[in-house]
């Protein structure tokens, strides 16, 4: 266990519903960053925050959003669902100094219908 | 072309053989190497990291990285059924924050 925590596990909406994924760091991280995993592909990034601001960001429209609070706790925003949104959203966590070392929770399965 | 590629087998082998995965990659910037282990409906797991080049221990698996040859593999010995999983490849730079990820093997080991 990577002590990343996401809730909750699985989502179903309709087409143009708005939808908020959280993610619990693991304790001491204080970066998380978000990914996509659509059903056999990798994962794509989304977003990274640090510090409470995004840090980087994927090639992903502005429809998708994200916050990260001073217990360095992370959501995920996705506005105006599309069927292509169905997939598995990702949260890893890491340390500052080394964002590239990341931990990921167990996933959201969003399911857009 | 992705900037790094995965067979996605899937790869069969029976229990007790050392199993061989690789990736190749076009960015000659990434100095950050990982592989990750994903069981079905599950989250990714780290098993190795590696920064630049050279080669990484830890039981029975060990990570490769050959820079030269932008190619990277991770080998385990005394494969076990339980090793049954997706392996994802992921890579990243030294200014970077994003994981650029392979599209992942999927490996059944046999009893």
């Amino acid at each position: 266990e990577t002590g990343v925590t996401q809730s909750p596990t699985h989502l179903i909406k309709t087409r143009g519903q708005q939808v908020t994924l959280r993610c619990s760091s693991q304790s001491g991280h204080n970066t998380v960053s978000w990914y996509q995993q659509a059903l056999g592909q990798g994962p794509q990034f989304i977003f990274q925050y640090y510090r409470e601001e995004e840090n980087g960001r994927g090639n992903f429209p502005p429809r998708f959003s994200g916050l990260q609070f001073p217990n360095y706790s992370s959501e995920l925003n996705v506005n105006a669902l599309e069927l292509d949104d169905s997939a598995l959203y990702l949260c890893a966590s890491s340390l500052g100094l080394d964002r590239n070392i990341q931990y990921f929770g167990a996933g959201t399965r969003l399911s857009v219908l | 072309q992705k900037e790094v590629e995965q067979d996605p087998g899937p790869l069969s082998v029976p229990e007790g053989a050392i199993v061989s995965l690789n990736c190749t990659y076009s960015n000659s910037a990434f100095q950050y190497f990982m592989w990750y282990r994903q069981y079905s409906r599950k989250g990714p797991e780290l098993l190795m990291y590696t920064y630049s080049s050279g080669n990484k221990e830890d039981g029975r698996f060990t990570a490769q990285v050959d820079k030269s040859s932008k190619y990277i593999s991770l080998f385990i010995r005394d494969s076990q059924p339980s090793d049954s999983a997706t392996y994802l490849c992921a890579m990243s730079s030294n200014s970077g924050y994003a994981l650029n990820f392979g599209k992942g093997t999927s490996l059944l080991v046999t009893p």
